[in-house]
């Protein structure tokens, strides 16, 4: 079946420093790729996404492109912020059943910026 | 804004209790999914309708089942709490089937089973 792999954390690094979070993917068709954020106390929400090869989505200076020859869909930011702090999760949309779009999700990486 | 709104935060119930864990989203979304999260584990998914008294099943849906009889309202229902089901749980919604929308997910029940 489908499934996502994103590296573990937590992931700590100091303000103004490059992020990348890797995300790597298995699926039979042509997925799309998303990437979630969720800070402490809250539920999910989507930071950004992309629907086919080469498509990169970029939101809040988080970039991540589509790539379906390395199957990745890895997550960078050039200058991360204490309030980028929280846990980031990759994931890939699958038709399930009837057709409703559940989501596959990796593990999830939690990133802790120092000031 | 999209709101789904899961009914309470933190849940303390007792082994063999029988626990309701309600969700209400307010923008007609068709889609609905409960997921649980623990920690190494990620998200997965429990069970998800995509119409009213429709359900499917996800990859863990033992000892849980749903109702959906209104569209707004998804319950994830517990027959018989264990201690194995103390986890976060997250309610999302989306708004047509077989479009790839994005989900909206609720702030999540903490639920302790003691």
């Amino acid at each position: 079946g489908d499934s996502v792999t994103q590296m573990e954390g937590p992931v700590t690094l100091s303000e103004e420093a490059f992020l990348t979070i890797n995300c790597t993917y298995t699926a039979t068709g042509y997925p799309s790729l998303f990437w979630y954020v969720q800070y402490p106390g809250e539920g999910l929400q989507l930071l950004l996404k992309a629907t086919k090869a080469d498509d990169k989505g970029s939101n809040k200076g988080f970039e991540a492109t589509y790539r379906k020859e390395t199957t990745s869909f890895h997550l960078e930011k050039g200058s991360v912020q204490v309030s980028d702090s929280a846990v980031y999760f990759c994931a890939l949309s699958d038709l399930r059943g009837g057709g409703a779009d559940g989501l596959t999700f990796g593990k999830g990486t939690h990133l802790i910026i120092q000031p | 804004d999209v709101k789904v709104t899961q009914s309470s935060r933190y849940l303390v119930k007792r082994t063999g209790e029988k626990v309701f864990l309600e969700c209400v989203q307010d923008m007609d979304h068709e889609n609905m999914f409960w997921y649980r999260q623990d920690p190494g584990l990620g998200l997965r998914l429990i069970y998800f309708s995509y119409d009213v008294k429709m359900k499917e099943k996800g990859d863990i849906p033992e000892g849980y089942s749903v109702s959906r009889e209104k569209k707004e309202r998804f319950s994830l229902i517990l027959e018989s709490a264990s201690t194995n089901q103390t986890s976060m749980y997250l309610c999302a919604s989306s708004k047509v089937r077989g479009t790839n929308e994005k989900l909206f997910f609720g702030s999540g029940t903490q639920l302790s089973v003691l």
